[in-house]
């Protein structure tokens, strides 16, 4: 069965520096991966998805994802944090069975401090 | 394209009663979800549909039921409301490997 773990529930950051959120998957295939983040009260924002193109995913908002399938991650970077990017954050796999479902990970939420 | 619409935004119900949340897309797409997230989590699938007349069942299910007669409308039925129904719904649909979702229903139940 797939599955995502996310490696840190919470991330505090520094305006202007780097961000890593960690996420680490599960598959019996070659998996569908996909980063989505959600603003307070808001409903959720595709941020890039990994579909066996590329293993470097660029997505919106200067934020990039790595698939590496060695270490069955797909971590979440951005080089300099905004305060704009303090959200919840979550990788997602789809389950493989070509009907479009998707598996959440708990989710990690980023603080970006002043 | 309106996308994925919900209503309603936000709705409390008491202990036992029912309602039906409202689901509708305008891209003709084929497969449709609802979702369900707690605080602090992850959504959860509840009910899927990969078409009119055809729905099937998530990781869960239970306390909901779903209908699906036209490709445009998925709504999520609860009948007897209970505590642990209080959540955020999210009903999304699908184009090959993109997921749209909509902006969701904040449903307390008292």
């Amino acid at each position: 069965a797939q599955s995502v773990t996310q490696l840190d529930s919470h991330v505090s950051v520094s305006e202007g520096t780097p961000v890593l959120l960690r996420c680490n998957y599960s598959s019996s295939y070659s998996p569908s991966l996909f980063w989505y983040v959600q603003h307070p009260n808001k409903g959720l924002q595709l941020l890039l998805k990994y579909t066996s193109a590329a293993t470097l995913v660029k997505g919106i908002n200067g934020f990039e994802a790595e698939f590496k399938k060695s270490e069955t991650s797909f971590h979440l970077t951005k080089p300099s944090a905004h305060m704009s990017d303090a959200a919840e954050y979550f990788c997602v796999v789809s389950d493989g069975s070509n009907t479009g479902k998707l598996i959440f990970g708990q989710g990690t939420t980023l603080q970006v401090k002043p | 394209n309106a996308g994925v619409t919900q209503t309603p935004k936000f709705r409390i119900l008491k202990i036992g009663q029912s309602m039906t949340l409202q689901c509708a897309q305008d891209m003709n797409h084929n497969y449709m979800y609802w979702y369900r997230q707690d605080p602090g989590m992850g959504l959860k699938l509840i009910y899927y549909s990969v078409g009119a007349g055809i729905t099937d069942k998530g990781e869960v299910p239970n306390g909901y039921n779903v209908s699906r007669s036209t490709t445009e409308d998925f709504p999520l039925r609860l009948e007897l409301a209970a505590p642990s129904q209080t959540s955020v719904y999210f009903c999304a649909s699908t184009l090959e490997s993109l997921v749209f979702f909509g902006p969701g229903t904040r449903l307390t139940v008292l």
